[in-house]
């Protein structure tokens, strides 16, 4: 049974800081790594992908994977009230692509406070 | 139209009606997926359609029936449903061929389903 485990929270963050989202994932094979964020009654939208171990950098955003420790995060620098959602992280067997539907976590709720 | 659209947006049904969701993706894609999201619990995986093959069957009751007729669209049929399957239905794309896509999946906006 594959899992991904998320802190739901809610995180509370002032505006301008950094938001750290953790998520860990029980399937060692596991190759891709992605971020959702989702604001209340909307669909998923892909804002981070990362494949490989080490961090990446998109914006004010930056992903990093330890497939080691199982473990991958999200940074949101100079947080801003337009970023409070629910972050999904979601986890796939395969690499370079292929047709796997994904293994989502529950959702971090984040709320930037003004 | 762009991305991956769904229709209809909101859907009331009683528990002996039939009905179908819709799925059109304007991506090029050759992959797509219907998820669904109930309160309180992840975004579960339902089926896996790649090249109008289906791939996966998520161990969904028989009540859903999904349809891929080409590769930019994706049908799930409902009939006999129960309140419990009450959720929100979002269908994604991805370009699904290994070694050539990155395998992120874009979702649409989703149909919010009441079972009566």
């Amino acid at each position: 049974q594959k899992e991904v485990e998320q802190n739901s929270g809610p995180l509370s963050v002032p505006e301008g800081a950094i938001a750290s989202l953790n998520c860990t994932y029980s399937d060692r094979g596991s190759q891709s790594f992605f971020w959702y964020r989702q604001y209340s009654g909307k669909s998923p939208e892909l804002i981070m992908s990362i494949y490989s171990n080490g961090d990446k950098e998109d914006g004010r955003f930056t992903a990093q994977l330890n497939k080691a420790s199982q473990y991958v995060s999200l940074l949101i620098r100079d947080s801003q009230p337009s970023d409070s959602a629910t972050y999904l992280c979601a986890v796939t067997m395969y690499s370079g692509g292929g047709a796997d539907g994904l293994t989502f976590g529950k959702g971090t709720h984040l709320i930037i406070q003004p | 139209e762009t991305g991956v659209t769904q229709t209809p947006r909101h859907l009331v049904m009683g528990m002996t009606n039939k009905k179908s969701l819709k799925c059109e993706q304007h991506l090029g894609h050759n992959a797509m997926y219907w998820y669904k999201q109930s309160a309180k619990k992840p975004l579960e995986l339902m089926f896996v359609y790649s090249l109008e093959e289906r791939v996966e069957n998520n161990s969904v009751p028989s009540r859903f029936s999904p349809e891929c007729p080409n590769s930019s669209h994706l049908f799930l049929h409902l009939h006999t449903l129960q309140p419990e399957d009450s959720a929100l239905y979002l269908c994604a794309s991805s370009q699904g061929i290994t070694g050539v896509s990155d395998g992120e999946q874009y979702f649409g906006p989703g149909t919010r389903l009441t079972v009566t």
